[in-house]
């Protein structure tokens, strides 16, 4: 198994440019997730899918888009690219099934990320 | 809603000295908690979890870490660290919930960089 994939690994974008970063998984989890991970800020979330054709919002959602068409395939887009946006952008997904009790938990596996520079 | 705080941006140690990185979480209700590792250059990979029965936890590289309720700490120690141990440490949370509602979201802490000095 592959595991999480992300395409590309490095991509540098003008301002006002607009990409699609791919991430793919071979699990079959239900859950995905994109996170930025800036220095000195640990890992923050930008949007989440629970399922194929569900999406929400994260902690800094703002500027980007998702989609999630197929289960094993989750999109962050960046319609006008801006120099804040410079990051490494980490994909990654999840299952989640009961533990002792009927607990849910969540263990995520991480793609191995995406620097992308906005000059 | 929770949150993560870990304690030290950097942590220098000699090579075969012992290590502890803190990390702290405020949260309303109970929690999962996760070590996750990042060598250079790679993506995040989970290093050991709590998620209930024994407070201590290990990972198969000599790891472990304590869940402390009462301090709500989650500290992370090796007591004889390698060179290969040289990489940036997460420590993060998730809200326990009962199946059927679940908790989608792990709350990270900013990091704690591990160097180990020859």
């Amino acid at each position: 198994n592959a595991g999480v994939t992300q395409t590309p690994k490095f991509r540098v974008l003008k301002t006002g440019q607009s990409m699609t970063l791919l991430c793919a998984q071979d699990m079959n989890h239900e859950y995905m997730y994109w996170y930025r991970q800036d220095p000195g800020m640990g890992l923050r979330l930008i949007h989440y899918s629970v399922g194929e054709g569900t999406t929400a919002k994260g902690e800094v959602p703002d500027g980007y888009n998702v989609s999630r068409l197929k289960k094993q395939n989750f999109l962050l887009g960046l319609e006008s690219a801006a120099p804040s946006q410079t990051s490494v952008y980490f994909c990654a997904s999840s299952y989640a099934h009961g533990a002792s009790g009927g607990l849910s938990y969540n263990e995520q596996f991480f793609g191995p990320g995406t620097r992308l520079t906005v000059l | 809603a929770q949150s993560v705080t870990q304690l030290d941006s950097q942590v220098p140690v000699f090579e075969e000295a012992p290590v502890e990185l803190r990390c702290n979480y405020s949260s309303s209700v109970s929690v999962y908690l996760f070590w996750y590792v990042q060598y250079p250059n790679q993506g995040l990979q989970l290093l050991l979890k709590y998620l209930s029965g024994s407070t201590l936890v290990e990972s198969i590289n000599g790891f472990e870490a304590e869940f402390n309720k009462s301090q709500t700490s989650f500290h992370l120690r090796k007591p004889s660290v390698h060179i290969s141990d040289t990489a940036e440490y997460f420590c993060a949370v998730s809200g326990r919930a009962y199946s059927g509602a679940g908790s989608y979201q792990l709350t990270f802490g900013k990091g704690t960089k591990l160097s180990v000095i020859p």
